[in-house]
């Protein structure tokens, strides 16, 4: 069965520090893989997605993604976390032959410390 | 261009009572998801619709929940009757291709 799994339910960082929050996918093949922010009283917004070609994705707020085929992970990094990035960050994966459902992680609550 | 838009925000109802939520993806998606996420676990897919049609909707959870999709255009859900069980997030997403889902803030659902 396709799954995703985020290890790490809750993660507090100092502000100024790094970040990487891990996810790992169980698929036939190599999916869509996204990641998704989600702040308190708003909706999900895409932070970056991974199709194919260069394993280390750019996304927006400063976030990057490396995809590791190897060890079935997509994880999540910033080098310098701000306070406003405290969020719950969700790991998600698609077929890549189809515009069908994504499955989710639990997702992860990142508290930033001042 | 207006996201996708979700009402109500939130919905307070009785165990037993119906409720019906509605979303409006972006204009000129065909693509059409719902999605919920009860008691803080992952969010689970519910069903995907084409334009009119179901194309996917074996995260139905039971016959109490049906969804339509009137012209292609915005969508109900609606939960009849309501169980405590049901209570959490519901998310609907919209997309044009198999790349994208453009996801609305979605509706918190409360039964009693």
């Amino acid at each position: 069965a396709q799954s995703v799994t985020q290890p790490d339910i809750h993660i507090t960082v100092s502000e100024g520090a790094s970040l990487e929050l891990r996810c790992n996918y169980s698929y036939g093949a190599t999916p869509y893989l996204f990641w998704y922010v989600q702040s308190p009283g708003q909706g999900l917004q895409l932070l970056l997605k991974y199709f194919s070609g260069d394993t280390l994705v750019q996304g927006i707020k400063g976030f990057e993604a490396e995809f590791k085929r190897s060890q079935s992970s997509f994880n999540l990094r910033k080098p310098s976390v701000h306070w406003s990035d405290a969020a719950e960050y969700f790991c998600a994966a698609r077929r890549n032959t189809n515009a069908g459902k994504s499955t989710f992680g639990d997702g992860t609550t990142l508290t930033v410390k001042p | 261009e207006a996201g996708v838009t979700q009402f109500p925000s939130h919905s307070v109802i009785e165990k037993g009572q119906t409720v019906t939520l509605r979303c409006d993806p972006i204009s000129g998606h065909d693509n059409l998801y719902w999605y919920r996420r009860v008691m803080g676990k992952e969010i689970k897919f519910l069903l995907h619709f084409v334009k009119e049609s179901k194309q996917d909707e074996s995260g139905m959870p039971n016959n109490r929940f049906l969804a339509e999709r009137t012209g292609g255009t915005y969508s109900t859900l609606k939960v009849q009757p309501a169980e405590l069980e049901d209570s959490g997030v519901y998310f609907c997403a919209s997309g044009q291709n198999s790349y994208e889902q453009y996801f609305g803030p979605g509706t918190r659902l409360t039964v009693t």
